[in-house]
């Protein structure tokens, strides 16, 4: 199954609101996890199932999606959140994760 | 708390075996899924697979051939071994814990290594 994450970068301002695509090459049910990862820290799931948010991960993060087509937005970026974002899927072996979205502030 | 830490030569030759371990320290191994995963430069993250504490393993197809993983309870270890390496297995790699194989717990990558640079290169 092959993961497609867009955009690859995106520049953007503190209180943007962002969206992050991830496409299957197959249907998936909701077995697409996002994850935050930041230099010098290990990668943190922030999304489960799709939409279900992580316990402490702020509610300016959601989820949506299924089958094929999924979303990671931020409705209104903090100074904390500038960092590279990564789908997974997990319906199939072998696992396969998106590209990688590297958000930068603006 | 539970941490890993990768090992190993950070300069491999072409066509030799990249061998790698993962220590873990401040946990159990049992009901876990002790997963290695890559980076090549500039692109997105491979999983290569997984081992568990009763030696089940399951590798990504694409690296079947070449792989092995092996587990050193009593070293509290796990390790990797890809063998006849070119320069597109050159990557950081790390190992990581996925908390179980089945509802919220999987692609729950809890803990994860530092991460360790390998370069294929003569």
């Amino acid at each position: 199954i092959q993961m497609t994450q867009s955009p690859s970068s995106l520049s953007a301002s503190v209180g943007d609101r962002v969206t992050i695509t991830c496409r299957a090459s197959q249907g998936i049910r909701d077995d697409l996890v996002w994850y935050q990862s930041k230099p010098g820290k290990a990668p943190k799931r922030l999304i489960y199932d799709a939409s279900s948010l992580e316990s402490g991960v702020p509610s300016r993060f959601s989820g949506s999606g299924s089958v094929t087509e999924f979303t990671l937005t931020i409705s209104s970026l903090q100074p904390e959140d500038f960092a590279t974002y990564f789908c997974l899927q997990h319906n199939g072996y072998p696992y396969t994760f998106g590209q990688g979205t590297k958000l930068e502030i603006k | 708390q539970v941490q890993l830490q990768e090992s190993g030569p950070g300069l491999v030759k072409p066509s030799e075996t990249l061998s790698l371990t993962c220590t873990v320290s401040g946990g159990s191994f049992s009901r876990h899924y002790w997963t290695w995963i890559r980076q090549p430069p500039g692109k997105g993250l491979e999983w290569i697979g997984y081992i568990t504490d009763g030696d089940r393993t399951n590798y990504n197809p694409s690296l079947q051939s070449r792989v092995t993983f092996s587990f050193t309870t009593s070293k509290n270890q796990f390790s990797l071994e890809l063998s006849s390496v070119t320069a597109a297995d050159t990557g950081v790699y790390y190992c990581a814990r996925e908390r179980g194989y089945s509802g919220y717990e999987a692609g729950l990558f809890d803990f994860w290594g530092p991460g360790m640079m390998v370069t294929v290169s003569s």
